[in-house]
């Protein structure tokens, strides 16, 4: 069965740094693509990033572009998103998601299983 | 970029109602549409990809048409458990859009 844990969420000052990490299991993590999707309290999803397999592909929304950074640790199964210069419009929880296939060829990226989300708050 | 339109942005239907939810594409995007659902405090769930294909696990009520712009998830019979959002998704290119939810309740 296939898990995602997210952690590392928390309130922060506007400015502030914070980084989070999905730890994974149930399945090959370092065969497959993984996103970072956000939603903000109340609001709809939000794509935050991608990276690739082996790390070589990373992918990013305009709105953190520049802040965020998002990498993986095959060796220990984990995602992480680095994210800097938080500002109130960062608030919401932030999913870890799967990529559907672990064939790269197989075009496009929708997400068949998601963590439970870990809540970041920025707020002074 | 591509932007993803959902309408309505919410419904009331009764238990037993056919109902259907439309999302539309600014530019076609082929069948390269899932649509997921999101239980109230839950995360979401992968629903439907390529536009009509069921993901395993989900009931035959849900199904989803369409290609190009126009994209439509229908429940033939609304079932209490089914009150969520829900979300289509463009998956061809960057950015990986998202509609923005259409919220499902029962009468």
């Amino acid at each position: 069965e296939v898990q995602l844990l997210e952690s590392g969420g928390d309130f922060v000052q506007p400015g502030g740094s914070l980084r989070l990490s999905c730890a994974a299991s149930g399945f090959t993590f370092s065969s497959y693509a993984m996103t970072w999707v956000r939603q903000a309290p109340g609001k709809g999803l939000e794509w935050v990033s991608s990276i690739s397999d082996n790390g070589g592909s990373r992918y990013y929304a305009d709105s953190v572009k520049g802040r965020f950074t998002i990498s993986r640790d095959n060796s220990k199964n984990t995602l992480y998103l680095q994210m800097n210069s938080l500002g109130a419009e960062d608030t919401a929880i932030y999913y870890c998601a799967k990529r559907f296939s672990n064939v790269v060829v197989l075009p496009g990226n929708y997400f068949d299983s998601w963590g439970q989300g870990t809540l970041v708050t920025v707020s002074s | 970029d591509i932007q993803m339109t959902q309408s309505p942005s919410s419904l009331s239907a009764s238990a037993g109602d056919r109902v259907t939810i439309t999302c539309r594409a600014s530019q076609g995007i082929s069948n390269y549409l899932a649509w997921y659902q999101q239980k109230p405090g839950k995360s979401p769930t992968l629903l439907i990809y390529a536009a009509s294909t069921l993901q395993s696990g989900v009931p035959s009520r849900f199904s989803g048409s369409g290609s190009g712009t126009d994209f439509t998830l229908t429940i033939s019979s609304l079932q209490p458990e089914d009150v969520a959002t829900y979300f289509c998704q463009k998956y061809d290119t960057v950015p990986w859009t998202f509609g923005q939810g259409t919220k499902v309740e029962i009468k």
